[in-house]
């Protein structure tokens, strides 16, 4: 089983939908979860970071993190076209360690 | 802050040649990665240090990479020889790593095109 699973896509969505990307980890023991957008081209970016269960919010963007289930999702309300992009999640563990996921692919239709 | 400084930004050589890629991490971060990005295999991660120290080179897909840091604030990645299936985007990243494991500041990358 990989460490961190996500679904490649492309997730399609229309401009103002919400897209919804999810991750599955394996490491009971990650501590830190964040997620990243890459554009085509680019270095990974930092979007969001979660540390407790939960909801987070900032902006359009809200993380939720369920440790129990070793699940965690990122929700883009009212996506925008510039949203179009790969979004890699990476838990972090006690040793340092960051790995990351394959990345969903997100394309959002004008 | 600069952010996380990579050197160089394209590099194209030939097969069997040394390659040397250099990474400046963000200053007082203490934790530096090498990841290697490819179509095919991601976002993968070759090796990591804490405190100049290498903590996991598992990653490293075999005896031709090598990484070193000799000190906070520089890291090099080489691989000799150099292969055509070594051609990809090879990103640094640093972050600090105290009670709170921060996130990770990515360099600009180096895409190395093996000939």
């Amino acid at each position: 089983q990989k460490e961190v699973e996500q679904n490649s896509g492309p997730l399609s969505v229309p401009e103002g939908a919400i897209a919804s990307l999810n991750c599955t980890y394996s490491d009971r023991v990650s501590q830190s979860f964040f997620w990243y957008r890459q554009y085509s081209g680019k270095s990974p970016e930092l979007i969001m970071s979660i540390y407790s269960n939960g909801d987070k919010e900032d902006g359009r963007f809200t993380a939720q993190l369920n440790k129990a289930s070793q699940y965690v999702s990122l929700l883009i309300r009212d996506s925008q076209p510039s949203d179009s992009a790969t979004y890699l999640c990476a838990p972090r563990d006690s040793s340092y360690k960051l790995i990351f996921g394959s990345g969903t692919r997100l394309l959002v239709r004008p | 802050d600069a952010g996380v400084i990579q050197s160089p930004r394209h590099e194209v050589t030939e097969m069997g040649q040394e390659v040397t890629l250099r990474c400046k991490p963000i200053s007082g971060h203490n934790s530096l990665f090498w990841y290697r990005q490819t179509m095919m295999r991601g976002l993968e991660l070759l090796i990591y240090f804490n405190n100049n120290v290498p903590i996991d080179d598992s990653g490293m897909p075999e005896d031709r990479f090598s990484a070193k840091m000799p000190n906070a604030s520089f890291s090099t990645l080489k691989i000799q020889p150099s292969e055509p299936r070594d051609s990809a985007v090879y990103f640094c990243a640093s972050s600090s790593s105290g009670r709170r494991l921060t996130e990770a500041f990515f360099g600009q990358g180096t895409r190395l095109t093996v000939v």
